[in-house]
């Protein structure tokens, strides 16, 4: 069964700081990683995303480093800012069989940045 | 504005009843994908459409249901509502493009069992 594994399920930081979010993904059927943002009582929204073949993209202050052989891709949200505080979830598109096109999720990380 | 549109906002209902939830996915999207959240969980797959036929079930109890209609609209029907179904119900869609092989998202509907 393909899984996704997120960790921490919650983080606190300062602001200023550095947020870091973990995947890991089990099997290497999956083509797209992208990352959600959701703020409560809202519905998740596309905050980045990366392909395999690429170790590292940027947008603003968020960077997403993803490393294949490890099976790994992480978030990182520099200057971290009390409006950055909302669940992130991450997740991997599949790319064979009947579930071809379908995201996985992680569970989720619950990021709250202090003033 | 995502482009999915799910209706109605908020429902407030009481136990035993069946309520029937719409969404309107991002013009062009084929894929029609239902989740539910309870309180700050993640996300539980029920299930997906592509193009009118079910494609995928995820933890979908047998008293819900679902379709996608020939617009590519779907429904999502809760019957003999209990009230841990409270929760909030987000359908995303999902098309093919260069730039975005991801998933949209609606605001999502809140129910609330009494």
């Amino acid at each position: 069964q393909q899984q996704v594994k997120q960790s921490p399920q919650s983080l606190i930081v300062q602001k200023g700081g550095i947020s870091i979010i973990n995947c890991a993904y089990e099997n290497t059927a999956f083509d797209y990683f992208p990352w959600y943002q959701q703020f409560p009582g809202k519905g998740p929204a596309l905050l980045i995303a990366i392909r395999p073949d690429v170790s590292e993209k940027k947008e603003g202050r968020f960077t997403i480093s993803f490393n294949k052989s490890a099976k790994q891709f992480s978030l990182h949200i520099m200057d971290s800012q009390p409006g950055d505080s909302a669940t992130y979830f991450c997740a991997a598109r599949s790319n064979y069989g009947g579930s071809q096109g379908n995201l996985i999720f992680g569970k989720g990380t619950k990021l709250s940045v202090k003033p | 504005d995502s482009g999915v549109t799910q209706t109605p906002k908020h429902l407030i209902t009481a136990t035993g009843q069946r309520v029937t939830l719409r969404c309107s996915p991002r013009s062009g999207d084929l894929s029609v994908y239902w989740y539910q959240q309870s309180l700050d969980q993640g996300l539980q797959f029920l299930i997906q459409y592509y193009n009118g036929e079910e494609r995928a079930k995820g933890n979908i109890l047998e008293r819900f249901s679902a379709q996608q209609f020939p617009d590519l609209h779907s429904e999502l029907n809760l019957s003999s509502l209990e009230l841990g179904d409270s929760a909030l119900y987000f359908c995303a869609s999902s098309g093919y493009s260069q730039s975005n092989y991801g998933y949209t998202f609606g605001s999502g509907t809140r129910l609330t069992v009494v």
